[in-house]
């Protein structure tokens, strides 16, 4: 079975500093991971995903997210954030070959930019 | 091209009292989802379908049910509503493979009191 573990529930940050949003996760197999968020009173929208290929993935609005094999792990990063990433991030796997599409999320950080 | 809706936005019911959630999605996808969003527990999968007149339990079914009769529309019942159903839902779709991103809708949000 797969699980997704998202250490910080919240992570506060004050615009423009750099921010680090943490995802590890268990699986006995190769997995697809994804990172979602959810802006307050929406639903979820994808932000990146990595399927394969080169370990880093970038996304349209700067966030960037990191697959490392062997620490099992795929954070996101930004730079230098906005007042309106102020969200919350899903991470999640999937499983190749899988016939239902399910994916497993993690229990989410709350992204809070500050002025 | 409106992607998932879903109705209700909001409700209240009182213990015992049954509804249905309505979701529908335009993108002709044939897998669907329904999802629970609790406080600090991330998303559980409630049930999924895989095609019209094919469904199945995901990780927390019990309380629920779902029915698939087209591509666009996938419902979920609750018979006996209990405060532990108090929570945000929300429906997906997506296309078949498991790489195939999700598409949410706005979610509904039931308080049962």
């Amino acid at each position: 079975a797969q699980s997704v573990t998202q250490l910080d529930s919240q992570v506060p940050v004050f615009e423009e500093a750099p921010v680090e949003l943490r995802c590890n996760y268990s699986s006995s197999v190769s997995v697809y991971l994804f990172w979602y968020v959810q802006y307050p009173n929406q639903g979820l929208q994808l932000l990146l995903k990595y399927l394969s290929g080169s370990t880093l993935v970038e996304s349209i609005n700067g966030f960037e997210a990191e697959f490392n094999k062997s620490q099992t792990s795929f954070h996101l990063r930004k730079p230098s954030v906005h007042i309106s990433d102020t969200a919350e991030y899903f991470c999640a796997v999937s499983v190749p070959g899988g016939a239902t599409n399910k994916l497993i999320f993690g229990t989410g950080t709350l992204l809070a930019v500050q002025p | 091209n409106a992607g998932v809706t879903q109705t209700p936005k909001f409700r209240i019911l009182k213990i015992g009292q049954s509804m249905t959630l309505q979701c529908t999605q335009d993108m002709n996808h044939n897998y669907m989802y329904w999802y629970r969003q609790d406080p600090g527990m991330g998303l559980k999968l409630i049930y999924y379908s895989v095609g019209a007149g094919i469904t199945d339990k995901g990780e927390v079914p019990n309380g629920y049910n779902v029915s698939r009769s087209t591509t666009e529309d996938f419902p979920l019942r609750l018979e006996l509503a209990a405060p532990s159903q108090t929570s945000v839902y929300f429906c997906a779709s997506s296309s078949r493979g498991p790489q195939e991103t999700q598409y949410f809708g706005p979610g509904t949000r039931l308080l049962v009191l």
